[in-house]
C-alpha cells in the first residue's frame, strides 16, 4: 500500500552518540519529507528529498534518499538533548496535492545527558 | 509574522456531542490541511481546503466536515463524537498557488471525548 514504515520505533542514546532512523516504502516515492515533533509539540518540517540518491545536510543532520526512491534515512551525528523528539517521514498521497501526506509512525528519540 | 494558530488548545466533550475546531493559516498561505494524531501515532490526513472548497479527503467518515473562509481560515467540525475521536487535531497550512511543499503545522487542539 501507500504506507511508509519507520524503524526503529524507539531509540535511546547517550548524548554524543549517533542516531539513525529509516523510512521504507514498498512502492516508489515521488518525494519524501521529514518532520520533527518535540514532546508536547507539533510537527516541524525539516526537509524534502526528491532526487534518487539525494543527500542533504543540515548541520549535524544528514538526510538520504535511496537510489530506487523506496527508502530514506535521517542520521544525526553526536546527538544533543535538544534532539529529543519523534522523527516522522511522510510521503505524498497518490493523486494528492502537497499537504495530503501519509506519515510513518515515527521514531521516538530519547537522549540521556 | 504569526505562524499557524489553532483554537481551542484543549477541549473535553461527551460522546454524541458535536465539536468545532478553528485554524488560522500562516500569513500568505492559501491552503489548510487537517490531520488527526492519535497518541503514539503519526498524523493522519483528514482533508484539505483550498479556495473555500474541500479539495482532498482522507479515509474519514462524513461525521468529519469542514469549511474554509475567504480569509483562508478554516474550521473542522466533528458530529456524533465517539470515544475514538479523542486525539490531537492538527492543521497545517501551505501556499498551494506558489507550489510550495513545506507544511507549517499549528500547535494543535487536544480533544478528549468521555
Amino acid at each position: 500500500g501507500q504506507q511508509v514504515m519507520q524503524i526503529p520505533q524507539y531509540q535511546h542514546v547517550q548524548e554524543g552518540e549517533d542516531f539513525t532512523t529509516y523510512c521504507n516504502s514498498s512502492t516508489t516515492l515521488s518525494n519524501i519529507q521529514w518532520y520533527k515533533q518535540r514532546p508536547g509539540g507539533h510537527p516541524v518540517f525539516l526537509i524534502q528529498l526528491v532526487k534518487s540518491g539525494e543527500v542533504k545536510k543540515q548541520k549535524r543532520l544528514t538526510f538520504q534518499f535511496g537510489e530506487a526512491k523506496k527508502n530514506s534515512s535521517l542520521h544525526i551525528t553526536a546527538t544533543q538533548t535538544t534532539d529529543v523528539g519523534t522523527y516522522f517521514c511522510a510521503r505524498k498521497n497518490y493523486g494528492g496535492s502537497q499537504g495530503n501526506l501519509i506519515f510513518g509512525k515515527g521514531t521516538k528519540l530519547s537522549v540521556k545527558p | 509574522d504569526a505562524g499557524v494558530t489553532q483554537s481551542p488548545t484543549h477541549l473535553i466533550k461527551t460522546r454524541g456531542q458535536q465539536v468545532t475546531l478553528r485554524c488560522s493559516p500562516k500569513s500568505g498561505h492559501d491552503t489548510v490541511s487537517w490531520y488527526q494524531q492519535a497518541l503514539g501515532q503519526g498524523p493522519q490526513f483528514i482533508f484539505q481546503y483550498y479556495e473555500e472548497e474541500e479539495r482532498q479527503r482522507g479515509n474519514f467518515p462524513d461525521r468529519f466536515s469542514g469549511h474554509q473562509f475567504p480569509n483562508y481560515s478554516s474550521e473542522l467540525n466533528v458530529n456524533a463524537l465517539l470515544l475514538g475521536d479523542s486525539a490531537l487535531y492538527l492543521c497545517a497550512s501551505s501556499w498551494l498557488a506558489g507550489a510550495s511543499y513545506e507544511q507549517y503545522f499549528g500547535p494543535g487542539t487536544r480533544l478528549t471525548v468521555t
